[in-house]
């Protein structure tokens, strides 16, 4: 497909249970994004990716979450030992280039996100 | 840091009618881009449209235009000739031109009745 796709689109988890969370960004694109979603709730960013190296994890709630890019291209969101708090849904997006000249615009076009719910 | 700030939770437009959802930002950066989404109930967010703060006209796209006033730190969006489509939930979103990161307003919801 032409877009940002995401998988699973649903995930229901016991609290305690690892989740891992994949983004497919759009083809040849460099920067990939993800955002955290709570309900009601505009984007948070989570973490940065330029190419295969993570440039920007500031975002990141806690050590239980780690991203990784490794071939540059498919990003997995981890979530280790999920807490109830974790739910929400999560959103990956990507960018052709990387940062943007003055007055210039780089879109970040979205994927659908999974929505996460943590019992 | 930058704010967002999109006071209105709801909004309530009839078909074939112009709806006009507010949003404010604050930032100390002489150089930003606007941008607006849209998330539908299936949860993607669709990119509507761009302003950039040294832009001198207000964007287009379609039935969507950006009313920009850089004094006022005002990005207001213009959804003309309503669709039931429309129906949506709608986010304000700013970035600096150096910077990657989008900061989200809360969002507004619009509801299009028939």
């Amino acid at each position: 497909g032409a877009g940002v796709s995401q998988s699973p689109r649903y995930k229901v988890a016991k609290r305690g249970q690892d989740v891992a969370l994949r983004c497919d960004p759009i083809s040849g694109h460099v920067s990939l994004f993800w955002y955290q979603q709570a309900l009601g709730q505009g984007p948070e960013f989570l973490t940065y990716f330029q190419n295969e190296a993570q440039l920007d994890k500031s975002g990141l709630p806690s050590d239980r979450f780690f991203a990784e890019r490794p071939e540059g291209s498919v990003s997995t969101l981890k979530i280790q030992r999920t807490q109830q708090e974790d739910s929400a849904v999560y959103l990956c997006a990507s960018t052709l280039g990387t940062f943007i000249s003055r007055g210039g615009q780089e879109t970040q076009y979205f994927g659908p996100g999974t929505r996460l719910l943590v019992l | 840091a930058q704010k967002i700030t999109q006071t209105q939770p709801g909004m309530f437009v009839q078909e074939k009618e112009a709806v006009t959802l507010d949003c404010t930002y604050d930032t100390s950066d002489p150089s930003y881009g606007l941008f607006w989404y849209k998330q539908p109930s299936s949860g993607e967010m669709i990119f509507l449209i761009y302003q950039g703060s040294y832009d001198q006209q207000n964007a287009t796209e379609g039935r969507y235009s950006l009313n920009f006033q850089k004094a006022r730190k005002s990005a207001n969006l213009v959804i003309s000739a309503s669709q039931l489509g429309d129906s949506a939930m709608y986010f304000c979103a700013m970035r600096p031109a150096d910077d990657y990161k989008l900061s989200f307003g809360a969002g507004t919801t619009v509801t299009v009745r028939a």
